[in-house]
């Protein structure tokens, strides 16, 4: 059980166009969701918070216009990476935590996002 | 008093041996404690979590020391494996749904076999 999946698992795009990247708990259902990003060699840095039905919350420098969250459904979380560009190159994992076990949050396998 | 500090950043350890990381926190409101392990190009995993009502959690092999009064709290891989070489992450949260995680820097770990 509680299983986070995400599609695609790889992406590479040109410079300039938008990437978008699907999370699902396949499992169960979830009203918050959580948008990672992860540099090479470092730590998980939370982007967002998606909660279903309203906006997402933002970290402080993530730019909401450039990263757009939606969180449609109880088991759906999408982040669109607008205007991509080669800085925007990394591991994007995203988590859910699931209604029963509040404390928990499952990962999903992460997005590798490659911008040429 | 958000960082979660975690050390050391790398270690090699010989099979069969002890591996031991080390966190550190400074907010006191945090109260759910769990460690990750991730394999390059995969998502983290749990290992195992504690609460700050007990001061050690046992899962097989893995085991989380913690220490509420030192604001810290350890993970101890016991008869460590080859297969256990990956990164190794601490996390802290304020516990309840929607609360998110605080994470370390993370320990490579590296098995040698």
């Amino acid at each position: 059980g509680a299983v986070v999946s995400q599609h695609p698992s790889w992406v590479i795009c040109k410079s300039g166009t938008s990437v978008k990247i699907e999370c699902r708990s396949l499992d169960f259902q979830a009203t918050t969701m959580f948008w990672y990003r992860q540099f090479p060699k470092q730590s998980l840095m939370l982007m967002a918070t998606s909660n279903e039905g309203s906006k997402a919350t933002y970290e402080q420098g993530v730019e909401k216009d450039k990263f757009l969250i939606n969180h449609a459904s109880l088991t759906l979380s999408t982040l669109t990476v607008t205007s991509a560009h080669p800085e925007d190159s990394s591991f994007y994992i995203c988590s859910a935590r699931d209604l029963g076990s509040p404390d928990e949050q499952f990962f999903g396998p992460g997005t590798r996002l490659t911008v040429l | 008093q958000q960082q979660v500090k975690q050390s050391p950043q790398s270690l090699i350890v010989q099979k069969g041996g002890i591996s031991i990381i080390n966190c550190a926190y400074e907010n006191t409101a945090f109260d759910y404690f769990p460690w990750y392990q991730q394999f390059p190009g995969k998502g983290p995993a749990l290992l195992i979590a504690i609460r700050p009502d007990v001061s050690e959690k046992k899962e097989g092999r893995f085991t989380i020391s913690f220490n509420k009064s030192a604001k810290q709290f350890s993970l101890h891989i016991m008869d460590s494996q080859p297969g256990d070489s990956a990164t190794y992450f601490c996390a802290a949260s304020k516990g309840g749904y929607g609360q998110n995680f605080v994470f370390g820097p993370g320990t490579r770990l590296s098995v040698l076999p």
